[in-house]
């Protein structure tokens, strides 16, 4: 069974600044998709950023770019110039290619500090 | 156009109740989803439907049923509600044939049972 992981509860940031979250994930599929999702207290769910397997390039939006290493199974989000609307729970998602049945880490709750 | 809308926000419910939790997904939207968020945890999947049919179920007991109606909205049902049932439940759609953009989330329904 696929599983995805997430380590850090609780992350904090200055704001225009750096930070990293971590997602590590476990699966024999070859062909799968992999996501961040941003819930803020409004507790609507927000595609951050997605990452297909297949691709080598790591995606960027804007601001986020996430680091997708294959082989060790990890997908970290970076986002950079953090801003005060950047904190929320951000959750990392897996899904295989095939089925609509999406996978969830436990969430890290990001703090920006002004 | 409108979001993903679910009804109610927020319900109270006594032990052994019956619940329906309500979804409308955005227009042309043809999938609909269910998860259940418990407190502290990533968002668990339920169902999914598409063209009224379940396509579908996470590890959920009987006592959770769903379906999805011509227009595409969709109803969750809980019987005999347990106090772990507690949780939030979101609804999500996307259309069935697409490149992956991943889901459209609702701001979902809270559900204490008490």
């Amino acid at each position: 069974a696929q599983t995805v992981t997430q380590s850090q509860p609780e992350m904090s940031v200055q704001e225009a600044e750096t930070v990293t979250l971590s997602c590590t994930y476990d699966t024999s599929e070859s062909d799968y998709y992999l996501f961040w999702y941003k819930q803020p207290p409004s507790r609507q769910m927000i595609l951050v950023i997605r990452q297909e397997a297949y691709k080598q390039q790591n995606a960027t939006e804007n601001r986020f770019s996430v680091n997708f290493q294959k082989a060790a199974k990890s997908f970290s989000l970076k986002i950079s110039d953090s801003q005060l609307g950047d904190a929320a729970m951000y959750f990392c998602a897996y899904r295989t290619s095939g089925t609509y049945k999406y996978i969830f880490g436990t969430g890290t709750r990001l703090k920006v500090l002004a | 156009d409108a979001g993903v809308t679910q009804s109610p926000t927020h319900l109270i419910k006594t032990r052994g109740q019956h619940v329906t939790l309500r979804c409308s997904p955005i227009s042309g939207h043809k999938s609909v989803s269910w998860y259940q968020q418990v407190l502290g945890q990533g968002p668990q999947f339920i169902f999914q439907y598409y063209e009224k049919e379940e396509r579908g179920r996470g590890n959920f007991p009987d006592r959770f049923s769903a379906r999805q109606f011509p227009n595409y909205s969709s109803e969750l049902n809980v019987n005999a509600l347990l106090l772990g049932d507690s949780a939030l439940y979101l609804c999500a759609s996307r259309p069935y044939f697409s490149v992956d953009g991943g889901y459209t989330f609702g701001s979902g329904t809270r559900l204490t049972v008490v």
